[in-house]
């Protein structure tokens, strides 16, 4: 069964530093991987995701991934956090057997500190 | 990317009663939409999978019987809580997929429903 970990529940990051928000896969077959994020009550945005081709993948609002197959890893990356970067970060992979389904990591809480 | 729709975006009803949240793709035609319940401080768990002109899938653990999903339309899908209690206030989120080009390997996401009973 395809699954994605986020090992961190909520990642501190000073304004200014670059931020890591780490993500781990098991997939059978090459993975489909996104990054989502969500605002305080509201519906999950796009930001990026990994289908082929480069390993550096570029996304919205500065944000970037890279996609390292030998650690299995899609860790989420921006080199200089912004305080309206603090949200809730979702990794995902696309379960590519079954009607496009998605499956979600736990989530990871982003608090950028001013 | 795909706009999607949902509403209401907040409900409160009485224990008993039968709640619809609609949601609708504004800009493309999606053959699939799912739906997903978020708790609070929580994953997004997937209910069922919606399929236009068919019966939906529900995940197991999920009652089809209490969770009506109608997906008429290629622009609609609407879910029923029916008979609701309080243990089904939650965050309902909807999401698209299976559209035309470009849409397929990404979902988009309504802004969700947060349904409170009383």
């Amino acid at each position: 069964a395809q699954s994605v970990a986020q090992p961190e529940d909520q990642v501190n990051v000073a304004e200014g530093n670059p931020l890591t928000v780490k993500c781990t896969y098991s997939v059978s077959g090459n993975p489909y991987l996104f990054w989502y994020v969500q605002y305080p009550n509201r519906g999950l945005q796009f930001l990026l995701k990994y289908i082929t081709g480069d390993n550096l993948v570029k996304g919205s609002y500065g944000f970037e991934a890279e996609f390292n197959k030998s650690q299995t890893s899609f860790h989420l990356k921006k080199p200089s956090a912004l305080v309206s970067d603090s949200a809730l970060y979702f990794c995902a992979v696309r379960d590519r057997g079954r009607d496009d389904k998605i499956i979600f990591g736990k989530g990871t809480r982003l608090h950028i500190l001013p | 990317g795909a706009v999607v729709s949902q509403h209401p975006s907040w409900v409160i009803c009485k224990s008993g009663t039968s709640v619809k949240i609609e949601c609708r793709s504004l800009d493309f035609q999606a053959t699939t939409m799912f739906w997903y319940r978020q708790f609070p401080k929580q994953s997004l768990m997937l209910m069922a999978t919606s399929n236009e002109g068919s019966k939906a899938t529900y995940e197991q653990g999920v009652e089809k019987d209490k969770f009506l999903i109608n997906h008429a339309s290629l622009t609609l899908s609407t879910l029923t809580v029916t008979s609701a209690h309080p243990e089904d206030s939650s965050f309902y989120i909807c999401s698209t997929g299976g559209g035309l080009a470009g849409y397929k390997d990404t979902q988009y996401f309504g802004p969700g429903t947060r349904l409170t009973v009383l």
